[in-house]
């Protein structure tokens, strides 16, 4: 199985300021269409994950251009340029390589 | 407007069985892979199932192998999870998903507990 490993495992940051979030797998997710399956979800409190950037770098419909993904191979990144109180929430990384997908442990994100 | 709804979660106890679905709709079912995650209260998210876009092809976590069976209507646009034997570690709540990862329901929790 391939390992998603996040850091940090929580954040606190002002409102406005930037945050970043990274994902390791351990395996590359670059499958042989070139396209590399590595997925960002926020799942706000009581709700079920919502997709924030999918493929590593395509921001889903909807999302707000503050968050953007970035990475390849194996390191990816996180990063929301001005975080708003509306981030709260715990983010993860899913891979969509391989069976059985795997996410990240989780990074809780809260406002200071 | 793509919209999952699970339900039939609940509380059972150990050795019992419970049958979810997942209701589709916005999106033409038949044609997509499904798969089921769960998250067990305060902990992270975990694959349980995948079913391909006919029902043919069906794979499991090797923690429900054996007790879990994934299964799809593609008339009514459902996909189902039965449950057998389960165990106070099967306790999460559980969604549905599609490929492509875009659309997750909202859950239905099970609680298994005597």
């Amino acid at each position: 199985d391939i390992v998603m490993t996040q850091a940090p495992l929580s954040l606190s940051v002002t409102p406005g300021q930037p945050a970043s979030i990274s994902c390791k797998s351990s395996q590359s997710l670059l499958y042989s269409d070139g396209k590399t399956y590595l997925y960002w979800y926020l799942q706000k409190p009581g709700q079920s994950p919502q997709l924030l950037i999918y493929e590593v770098s395509n921001r889903f419909s909807g999302v707000p251009d503050r968050f953007s993904g970035s990475g390849s191979g194996t390191d990816f990144t996180l990063k929301i340029s001005r975080v708003e109180a509306e981030d709260v929430g715990v983010y993860y990384c899913m891979q969509g390589i391989q069976l059985p997908l795997t996410f990240g442990g989780g990074t809780k994100v809260e406002i200071k | 407007e793509v919209q999952l709804v699970e339900s039939g979660g609940g509380l059972v106890q150990p050795g019992g069985s419970l049958r979810l679905s997942c209701a589709a709709s916005g999106f033409t079912f038949s044609s997509y892979w499904m798969y089921w995650v769960r998250q067990a209260p305060g902990k992270g998210l975990v694959w349980v199932s995948r079913i391909n876009s006919d029902g043919s092809s069906t794979i499991y976590a090797d923690s429900v192998k054996g007790r879990f069976t994934i299964s799809r209507d593609n008339a009514k646009d459902t996909l189902f999870l039965q449950m057998n034997s389960l165990r106070p570690e099967d306790t999460a709540m559980y969604y549905c998903a599609r490929r492509g990862y875009d659309s997750w329901g909202q859950g239905t929790l099970v609680t298994v507990s005597s």
